[in-house]
């Protein structure tokens, strides 16, 4: 089955400074990428994805970029603000079928204002 | 529209007793999964229901849960005989076909 690797499993900024967060996946079937971000005490709310059919997507300080050919994505942040403190997850879903996403690790982001 | 819900929000029993849990999606939402998050892990498949068919079911679904969605609407989740090793978030979520997937904001289960 698929596997997700997500890192750092901690990243800690500044105010303004930019955040970027890692993951790779291991099945090539894989053709859909959402970022997860998840508050305490709150399920986790999608914050952005992208389709194997784009390399890049961007709203506002948000934004992703997937690789195909090496199997990884990443999640950037810009101009970061103390309420984007939370985990972030990663998911990558095999297309077709059931369409069950699995998830990273995940990454803690704390941004000190 | 007010999100999916679950409840209860919190559970605390001892191991050996069954509980039960309920998820209500998203009203139009035909599918809706379930989810084990564990601390420090993301998420992890449990079932999902297509209208009221359970169409997968993951291996860490023991024989000890089972889950229903009788008419396609809520949903319950039943873990039977708990064991220490239950004690985990509980994440229900929602979507139309294979769109994205809204979640609640998950039960808290505490096996003592």
């Amino acid at each position: 089955g698929e596997n997700v690797e997500q890192h750092p499993s901690t990243l800690s900024v500044q105010e303004g400074d930019s955040a970027v967060i890692k993951c790779t996946y291991s099945d090539s079937a894989s053709n859909y990428f959402p970022w997860y971000k998840q508050e305490l005490g709150k399920g986790p709310q999608l914050i952005i994805d992208i389709r194997s059919n784009v390399g890049e997507k961007k709203d506002q300080r948000i934004a992703v970029t997937l690789n195909k050919t090496a199997k990884h994505f990443s999640l950037h942040i810009t101009e970061t603000q103390p309420e984007d403190s939370a985990v972030y997850f990663c998911a990558a879903t095999v297309g077709g079928g059931s369409y069950i996403p699995t998830f990273g690790r995940g990454t803690s982001l704390i941004v000190h204002p | 529209d007010t999100g999916v819900s679950q409840n209860p929000r919190h559970k605390i029993t001892k191991r050996g007793q069954n509980v039960t849990f309920r998820c209500d999606p998203i009203s139009e939402h035909n599918r809706l999964y379930w989810y084990r998050q564990t601390l420090g892990q993301g998420p992890e498949f449990l079932t999902y229901f297509q209208n009221e068919a359970q169409l997968e079911k993951s291996r860490l679904l023991s024989d000890r849960f089972s889950a229903e969605r009788p008419k396609g609407s809520f949903s319950t989740l039943e873990i039977q005989r708990t064991e220490q090793g239950d004690s985990a978030m509980y994440l229900c979520a929602s979507s139309r076909d294979f769109n994205e997937q809204f979640f609640g904001p998950g039960t808290r289960l505490t096996v003592l």
